[in-house]
């Protein structure tokens, strides 16, 4: 069975701190990894990830695709407030099929 | 542009009542998707259109149908609503295979 899995479930931090994010999945006939951040309403799209090693970046925020190990991590640096939400970790497989982790809520604390 | 927009927010159903969804893009998109998201779950497929005519069924299809006659709008039909369809539902559309654009959700409630 197709599944994703994302860890921690939920992670507290003061600002300032760095967090990482994992995603693992087994997903038969791969095409890519997205990232999303979920706030009160709709996930809103940061990264997505096809090739091993090629590390994404955006701000302070960073993503990179381990394809043997079938895992991809999400590295937020100096993190503030305004990144308290749910991050969403999604694997594209072929034939247009969209499998998602449960999410990670990331909590930031003053 | 308007991006994706659902309709309604909210709606509270009784079961065995039915009713449709609406989801529109004003973004020319041709892939369209439906996602349910259950607390605490991720989200799953329900269903998804590749462009005007053509659907499928993603993980959850059992007890939903969609159609897809335009490439603006993708509604999603529930035919006899049950509680296990109470849930928050995100329409998402995107230009190839690839990042996708959400809509703000419908929140469903069926008692």
């Amino acid at each position: 069975e197709d599944k994703v899995v994302q860890s921690p479930l939920s992670l507290v931090v003061h600002e300032g701190d760095t967090v990482t994010l994992n995603c693992s999945y087994e997903v038969t006939n791969f095409r890519s990894l997205l990232w999303y951040k979920q706030e009160k309403k709709a996930p809103t799209f940061l990264f997505m990830l096809t090739s091993s090693g090629i590390e994404k970046k955006s701000g302070r925020l960073s993503s990179i695709l381990d394809k043997k190990e079938l895992f991809s991590i999400l590295n937020i640096t100096a993190t503030q407030t305004g990144d308290s939400a749910v991050y969403l970790c999604a694997v594209e497989a072929t034939g247009n099929q969209f499998y998602f982790g449960t999410g990670t809520s990331l909590t930031v604390i003053p | 542009n308007a991006g994706v927009t659902q309709t309604p927010k909210f709606r509270i159903l009784k079961i065995g009542q039915s009713m449709t969804l609406q989801c529109a893009q004003d973004m020319n998109h041709n892939y369209m998707y439906w996602y349910r998201q259950d607390p605490g779950m991720g989200l799953k497929l329900i269903y998804y259109s590749v462009g005007a005519g053509i659907t499928d069924k993603g993980e959850v299809p059992n007890g939903y149908n969609v159609s897809r006659s335009t490439t603006e709008d993708f509604p999603l039909r529930l035919e006899l609503a049950a509680p296990s369809q109470t849930s928050v539902y995100f329409c998402a559309s995107s230009p190839h295979q690839e990042t996708q654009y959400f809509g703000p959700g419908t929140r469903l409630l069926v008692l």
